[in-house]
C-alpha cells in the first residue's frame, strides 16, 4: 500500500500521560500536514512541514504539542501532559510542493481518560 | 478567519436517488476540494476544482466552481448504499478550511 500511514491506528491514555504518534506520507510527497478532527467537526489545521522545515503552526497547537520531521519523511506528532480536550482523531496527510491536492491517512484516534 | 457553510447538514436519500449539496465561503477560494469520509477513516479526495466555473466529474461525482469563487457545488447521480458518508468542502491553501461536512444516509 503506498498511501499515507498512522499509527498507532488508537490509544487510550490516562490524563497526564504523555503519546506520540508517528505518520509515513506517500513517499514522493515532500509536504506533511497535521489536523485535529473532533466529533461533528472538519478536520482542523495543527500543523505542516516542507521537508524536514516546519513552515506553519496553528495556534491550537498549544506548548504541549510538538510535531517533527527530521529526516523530511516520517513525522511525528507528541502531547504531553495529556488533558481529556485532547480526545479527537489526529489526521496526517501529504501531498506534493505546490499541490493543494492533500491526501489524508487513516488517522489516529484518541482517548483521554 | 475563513468559514465554510455546508448545506444540507444531512439528507436520507433512497437507492437511485440524485444528491445535491453545496458549500459557501466567507471569502474566496483559488481551490476547492471535496473529500468524503467514512467512519473511523480519514478523509477521502473526490474531486479537485482550480478554475471559477469548472465543472469537473469523477464517475457518478459531479462538481463545480462557483463564479463567484465564493461557492461550490457537488453532486451524485444515481445514488448507492456505499455513498454513505460525511462529505466535506474544502479550500484554501496549505493549511485547508473545512467545513463540517453534509452527512449522507442511502436508503436501499
Amino acid at each position: 500500500d503506498t498511501g499515507v500511514s498512522q499509527n498507532p491506528r488508537h490509544k487510550i491514555t490516562k490524563r497526564g500521560q504523555n503519546v506520540t504518534f508517528r505518520c509515513d506520507p506517500i513517499s514522493e510527497h515532500n509536504r506533511l500536514y497535521w489536523y485535529r478532527q473532533t466529533l461533528g467537526q472538519g478536520p482542523e489545521f495543527l500543523t505542516y512541514f516542507q521537508n524536514e522545515a516546519q513552515l506553519e503552526k496553528s495556534r491550537l497547537l498549544s506548548d504541549r504539542f510538538s510535531a517533527e520531521r527530521p529526516k523530511g519523511s516520517f513525522s511525528t506528532l507528541e502531547i504531553q501532559r495529556t488533558e481529556q480536550g485532547d480526545s479527537a482523531m489526529y489526521l496526517c496527510a501529504s501531498s506534493f510542493p505546490g499541490s493543494y491536492e492533500q491526501y489524508f491517512g487513516p488517522g489516529t484516534r484518541l482517548t483521554v481518560t | 478567519g475563513q468559514q465554510l457553510n455546508q448545506s444540507p447538514q444531512s439528507m436520507f436519500i433512497q437507492e437511485g436517488e440524485d444528491v445535491s449539496m453545496n458549500c459557501t465561503s466567507s471569502s474566496i477560494f483559488n481551490t476547492w476540494l471535496w473529500y468524503k469520509q467514512d467512519p473511523g477513516e480519514g478523509p477521502v479526495l473526490l474531486i479537485a476544482l482550480y478554475k471559477a466555473g469548472e465543472l469537473t466529474s469523477n464517475g457518478r461525482l459531479t462538481a463545480q466552481f462557483g463564479i463567484t469563487r465564493k461557492d461550490s457545488f457537488l453532486n451524485i447521480s444515481a445514488s448507492i448504499p456505499s455513498d454513505v458518508g460525511i462529505y466535506f468542502c474544502t479550500g484554501g491553501s496549505e493549511k485547508l478550511v473545512f467545513g463540517k461536512g453534509t452527512k449522507l444516509t442511502v436508503n436501499p
